[in-house]
């Protein structure tokens, strides 16, 4: 257990389906993000959330919504995905200033068919 | 902007030997360096990092990493791997007093065999 939760573990859904991913954290951290990993390429960070508020989306198709709530929850809302969007996302936080580094969730595979 | 690069992709290693991963890194500032690990099918874990003071780091499970300024690196070692050290490792920077947006290396899969 690492501080950050991510539901679900695993998630297979069609392209024409919606779902949503949750991220929370009790850490106390006012940053949060997310992050894309798939097979043989490097993480991609998809959102960043600084006390609630979006500050970088990373050029994402709008497929995916993220939402934040509060500073210890964070949403992917997830709608009429390709097959290329199967991967591991993962969650992430941490205070807003550097030297802290990240903790980071179990992640998430996603699986669209 | 900063960049990492983790030169090597994979590294095989006999157990008991000693390990070195490498991780450079680009900027034009002073930057924030950390080592995360990632076993399968788990998130990343900070193994250590290096914010100022002593060049050398003391991380979890017996690694350890050189902060070199001169050469721009931070490379992981650790004496004596065992099986269970098989797993990803990222190296990541973040610019001090520049946001908290870190920048990832690519990875390097440390397979230790017997």
């Amino acid at each position: 257990e690492t501080g950050v939760t991510q539901t679900p573990r695993h998630l297979v859904m069609g392209m024409t389906n919606k779902k949503s991913l949750k991220c929370e954290q009790h850490l106390g951290h006012n940053a949060m993000y997310w992050y894309k990993q798939s097979a043989k390429k490097p993480l991609e960070l998809m959102f960043v959330y600084n006390f609630k508020e979006q500050t970088e989306n990373n050029s994402v198709p709008s497929r995916f919504s993220p939402e934040c709530p509060n500073s210890s929850h964070l949403f992917l809302h997830l709608h009429t995905l390709q097959p290329e969007d199967s991967a591991l996302y993962l969650c992430a936080s941490s205070q807003p200033g550097q030297g802290a580094g990240y903790t980071f969730g179990s992640g998430t595979r996603l699986t669209v068919v | 902007a900063q960049s990492v690069t983790q030169l090597d992709s994979q590294v095989p290693v006999f157990e008991e030997a000693p390990v070195e991963l490498r991780c450079n890194y680009s900027s034009s500032v002073s930057v924030y360096l950390f080592w995360y690990v990632q076993y399968p099918n788990q998130g990343l874990q900070l193994l250590l990092k290096y914010l100022s003071g002593s060049t050398l780091v003391k991380g979890i499970n017996g690694f350890e990493a050189e902060f070199n300024k001169s050469q721009t690196s931070f490379h992981l070692r650790k004496p004596s791997v065992h099986i269970s050290d098989t797993a990803e490792y990222f190296c990541a920077a973040v610019r001090t007093g520049g946001g908290n947006k870190l920048t990832f290396g690519t990875g390097t899969q440390l397979k230790v065999e017997l």
